[in-house]
């Protein structure tokens, strides 16, 4: 069946301008998550979702990072007032349920540079 | 503050011989750890895990083994092949809906 899937594989912006990153998760996975791969080090949480809701949104650097899941399935990351520090390659996963032992599935990421 | 490191970012190896990644990790409450591969432009790929109940977990030529006490757990791949050349992170979780921390990554080359 389908894997996790992310688009657009690449974004390139602006310093200042606003960005949407989209992810489809395997079909009845439950469980969402967002991580930031910078270069030379491993993915970072951002947030996860169980359902419709932000079960935890930790990880989220600060208030220009938004996510939302609205129907339980597709999951969009929003990034305003993009700076260069936030240049990485945004991965998403997904798991039947939200539970350590769950395997995660991860998308190809979406690569996002600010120039 | 880096709760899982992997102190080693590349290892090369010859083809059949064994390859030993090593990660360490400073929070004690972790309780499940894994191991991911990834291949340039792909996502990660879950590996092999094991629980903070165990000190080894097998899967055909990988097995990952887990010291509690010193906080540290790492994966032998035997025979090694050209195949698994790749970078490889390790990956702590405390059973909290499954949020893993990760190591930065070690690049495995293995040689022909």
């Amino acid at each position: 069946g389908a894997g996790v899937s992310q688009t657009p594989s690449n974004k390139v912006t602006e310093k200042g301008k606003y960005v949407e990153l989209r992810c489809d998760p395997i079909s009845g996975h439950t469980a969402l998550y967002w991580y930031r791969q910078s270069l030379g080090q491993g993915p970072e949480f951002l947030i996860y979702f169980q359902g419709t809701g932000a079960a935890d949104d930790s990880g989220l650097p600060n208030d220009r990072f938004f996510a939302v899941r609205p129907e339980g399935s597709v999951s969009t990351l929003k990034i305003q007032r993009t700076e260069r520090g936030d240049s990485a390659v945004y991965l998403c996963a997904s798991s039947l349920i939200p539970a350590s032992q769950d395997t995660q599935y991860f998308g190809p990421g979406t690569r996002l540079t600010v120039l | 503050d880096q709760q899982v490191k992997q102190n080693s970012p590349s290892l090369s190896v010859q083809e059949g011989r064994i390859s030993i990644l090593n990660c360490d990790y400073t929070n004690s409450m972790f309780d499940y750890f894994l191991w991911y591969k990834k291949y340039p432009a792909e996502g990660p790929t879950f590996l092999i895990s094991i629980s903070s109940i165990k000190d080894k977990n097998e899967d055909g030529r990988f097995t990952v083994f887990l010291n509690k006490s010193a906080k540290h757990l790492s994966l032998h791949i035997v025979p090694s092949q050209p195949g698994d050349s790749a970078v490889y992170f390790c990956a702590a979780s405390r059973n909290q809906g499954g949020k893993l921390i990760f190591g930065q990554g070690t690049e495995l080359s293995v040689k022909p």
